[in-house]
């Protein structure tokens, strides 16, 4: 499938900085998906961005999706230790054959 | 809800051997569920697609021979090792969509598998 790009690869602030990893694609996307994978953990599903231009808030992200729907934003705002972990975007394939492509993540690390 | 169970949680073999790795959907009936393989420090990998009551569909470069899966129920899909060497020793994530969400697009996933080849 297409490729979904995102940086930065690492990130690593000091508690209470904000933190944005972005995702681009060369292609219009039909849908993206944000999830967050702790240290050993799974991937969880955090938020999926549909329309063009959408912006969505979870207390302190905010996830966004480019009016061409090419590229999608996730920022946190005065990150916690909590959040540390990897963030993966991922563009579904949409129709009968629905899968998704994941981007390579951006790994969060938080110093207290 | 929408919980996914993986079992074993994690596995240790010899080479040579297969190893059978269940998805369970606890909560939700999956027509459709996918297994993953996650190398550290890296993305996850598609590797197919698990349909329950036909044959899987493989992504590209993924050999079907070696990786058997089965879906045999709605809430049950199977990955089976087959004579596991060292190189696929990886974490193993598996994840189904809800079968009554079709157009929330939403895959919920599993806890994953570890497996270490000797």
């Amino acid at each position: 499938g297409q490729q979904v790009m995102q940086i930065p690869q690492y990130q690593h602030v000091q508690e209470g900085e904000d933190f944005t990893t972005y995702c681009n694609s060369s292609t219009t996307l039909s849908n993206i998906q944000w999830y967050k994978q702790r240290p050993g953990g799974h991937p969880v599903f955090l938020i999926q961005l549909v329309k063009s231009g959408e912006v969505k808030k979870q207390k302190r992200l905010t996830f966004q999706f480019g009016e061409a729907k090419k590229n999608s934003s996730l920022h946190i705002t005065a990150t916690q230790t909590t959040d540390v972990g990897t963030y993966f975007c991922a563009r579904g394939s949409g129709g009968s054959n629905y899968k998704l492509t994941f981007g390579k993540g951006t790994l969060l690390t938080v110093n207290p | 809800g929408a919980v996914v169970s993986q079992h074993p949680s994690w596995v240790i073999c010899k080479s040579g051997t297969s190893v059978k790795i269940e998805c369970r959907s606890l909560d939700f009936q999956a027509t459709t569920m996918f297994w993953y393989r996650q190398f550290p420090k890296q993305s996850l990998m598609l590797m197919a697609t698990s349909n329950e009551g036909s044959k899987a569909t493989y992504e590209q470069g993924v050999e079907k021979d070696k990786f058997l899966i089965n879906h045999a129920s709605l809430t049950l899909s199977t990955l089976t090792v087959t004579s596991a060497h060292p190189e696929d020793s990886s974490f193993y994530i598996c994840s189904a969509r809800d079968r009554f969400s079709p157009g929330q697009e939403t895959q919920y996933f599993g806890p994953g598998t570890r497996l270490l080849v000797l």
